[in-house]
Order: C-alpha cells, then structure tokens, then sequence
C-alpha cells in the first residue's frame, strides 16, 4: 500500500528565502507524485506532478520538485518565497496505475515573515 | 471551463437530519471521489466510482453511502449525521484514459453537524 509522509507540519521562512517542503513516499510499484497547495478557505490546486518522465519537475508559482527514487522522496522547492506562497501544502501518491485515487500526506503549513 | 462543482459550499445541521452532499463533473470523466479533510490528517477517501453504477469504500466509508447514476454526478449521502462528520468535504474526479492523470477537486463543502 502506498503512503506518504511530509516532514513538518508547520515551516516558517522569510520572504526571499529559499522554500524547502519534504515528502517522503512508500509504494510497491512507481509511484506518481503529485503536490498539491491549498490556500485559506480554498479548494485544493494541482502545483505539479511527477508521471515517470524527467524527474525534476516544474510547476506553477515557481516550484519545482525533484523525484529521488534512491531516497523515496519528492521535495518541493521554491528559490525564493513570496508572501503569496503562504499556504497549506500536500503531497500525495496515486494508486498502482490508476488515477482513481490519491493518498495524501498529512499537510505542511507555510508561513512567510516580511 | 473543467468544473468540479459541489453543493452546499457550507452548512450547519442537527444530529440525525439527512442530507446530501451534491458533485457534478463536466468533463466526461470516469473516476469519482468523495475525500474528507480533517486538521492534522490531510485528506481521507471515503468512497469512489469507477463508472456508473459502478462504487466502492475508501478509507473512511462508515456513515455515508454514494450513488452513481449518472455519469456527471456523485452525491455524497450522509442517513445520519453525527458531530465526528464536521469537516470539509472535496469532491474529485479524474479520466481513466491514462495513469497519472490529474485529478480535478471541486471547492469544497464545510459540514458542521451540532
């Protein structure tokens, strides 16, 4: 079964400092990879995903992240942080082949200090 | 525009009183989700479809039932609703075409069940 852990539940930074969110993910077969971000009182936005193709991966706002099998993890990154980019974010893994299901961590909450 | 959409976005009821959770997809999709968010556990699957007529339990079945009649939606039935479902619930849906794919959330609907 897949599972997926996100280290820190609460990560502060200062605007213009590098963003560092760590996930780290179980699963029997190649995982697809996904971050999710979620800001107050809002649904849920796709920032990227991981689909076995390169594996540093670049999505919106900025982010990137980069697929190590060898560590079983999915950083995302950003180089500098925005008072925006404050935010909850998840990283999650789909289901053996499928896109019918996500396992998600249980979140990391940003905070960006002027 | 893909659109995920749910109703109600918010609503307080009593212990006991039923009610239904709408989500309508304009995509065509195959896969529907029903996800529960709850702080410090991120989200939790509670039932999926696979097509229509066609369900099954996630992670967090008990106290809700789904159908699938049509394509387009999946409503989420709680018979009875008790305070431990106060929570917010994310509607989801996804194309079965290819792995991977990106699965689509609506906004989301607060529950607050006294």
């Amino acid at each position: 079964a897949q599972s997926v852990t996100q280290l820190g539940s609460h990560v502060s930074v200062s605007e213009g400092a590098l963003v560092l969110l760590r996930c780290n993910y179980s699963s029997s077969v190649p995982p697809y990879l996904f971050w999710y971000v979620q800001y107050p009182n809002q649904g849920l936005q796709l920032l990227l995903k991981y689909t076995s193709a390169a594996t540093l991966v670049k999505g919106i706002n900025g982010f990137e992240a980069e697929f190590k099998k060898s560590e079983t993890s999915f950083h995302l990154t950003k180089p500098s942080a925005h008072m925006s980019d404050a935010a909850e974010y998840f990283c999650a893994v789909s289901t053996q082949g499928g896109s019918e299901k996500l396992v998600f961590g249980k979140g990391t909450k940003l905070t960006v200090n002027p | 525009e893909a659109q995920v959409t749910q109703n109600p976005r918010y609503l307080i009821t009593v212990t006991g009183k039923k009610l239904t959770v709408t989500c309508s997809q304009n995509m065509n999709h195959e896969y529907m989700s029903w996800y529960r968010q709850d702080p410090g556990l991120g989200l939790r699957q509670i039932y999926y479809s696979m097509n229509v007529e066609v369900t099954d339990k996630g992670d967090v079945p008990e106290g809700y039932k789904v159908s699938r009649k049509e394509k387009r939606n999946f409503p989420l039935i709680l018979e009875s609703p008790s305070p431990n479902q106060t929570s917010l619930y994310f509607c989801a849906s996804s194309s079965s075409r290819a792995s991977g794919n990106t699965i689509y959330f609506g906004e989301g609907s607060w529950l607050t069940v006294v």
